[in-house]
């Protein structure tokens, strides 16, 4: 069964500072897309970056890098140069040939001057 | 370009009484979900169509949930008779219908049930 894991429940990070939140993943279906939503204190689930299972190389959007390691099943989510806006929920996702999209249980970060 | 569009955005209801969430998902998708989200439970998938046909209704908590999605452009989520229990955020989200495709969320409704 797909199944998306998230250990860290609360991570604190200085800004500026870079921060990894991690995500492990469960799936026996060889095409898959990996996802990270960002939820902000307002509630909205913001799409940051995907990663698909073929790809060969890592995801990167702006600040925002995915750290693939598909043998090991995880899709590190790392924010380079923290900003006190990224303060919020972070949640990693995980979307198979069901279509579906299961999410983990989220790590609330936060930012400190 | 319009994103998900959820109504209402909040709602404050009785014990007992019939509540009725609406969404209208972006144009061209063909493939439409709803969540709860709720602090002891995460974000739970309630139901997922494709081109407007239920394909998973498994996560619908019991048989006071009903979903409908008559066209492309439109999606209901029924609660009757809502309980204090179903107090939550209720999330509509649509994609197109390949694993590469981002899935986009409305912003939520805020159902209170007292």
């Amino acid at each position: 069964a797909q199944k998306i894991t998230q250990t860290q429940p609360g991570m604190f990070v200085q800004e500026k500072e870079a921060v990894t939140l991690d995500c492990t993943y469960d799936t026996s279906d060889p095409s898959y897309g990996l996802f990270w939503y960002k939820q902000p204190s307002s509630g909205e689930m913001i799409f940051l970056i995907y990663q698909g299972s073929y790809d060969q190389q890592n995801a990167t959007e702006g600040r925002y890098s995915l750290n693939f390691q598909k043998a090991r099943k995880s899709a590190n989510l790392v924010i380079s140069a923290s900003q006190l806006g990224d303060s919020a929920m972070y949640f990693c996702a995980m979307r198979d040939y069901t279509d579906k999209l299961i999410f983990g249980t989220g790590t609330r970060l936060q930012v400190f001057p | 370009d319009a994103g998900v569009i959820q109504s209402p955005r909040h709602e404050v209801t009785e014990m007992g009484q019939e509540v009725t969430l609406r969404c209208k998902p972006i144009s061209g998708h063909n493939s439409l979900f709803w969540y709860r989200q709720t602090m002891m439970r995460g974000l739970e998938l309630l139901i997922y169509f494709n081109n407007n046909v239920p394909i998973d209704d498994s996560g619908m908590p019991e048989d006071r949930f009903s979903a409908k999605m008559p066209n492309a452009s439109f999606s209901t989520l029924k609660i009757q008779p809502s309980e204090p229990r179903d107090s939550a955020v209720y999330f509509c989200a649509s994609s197109l219908d390949r694993v590469e495709h981002t899935i986009y969320f409305g912003e939520g409704s805020w159902l209170t049930v007292v």
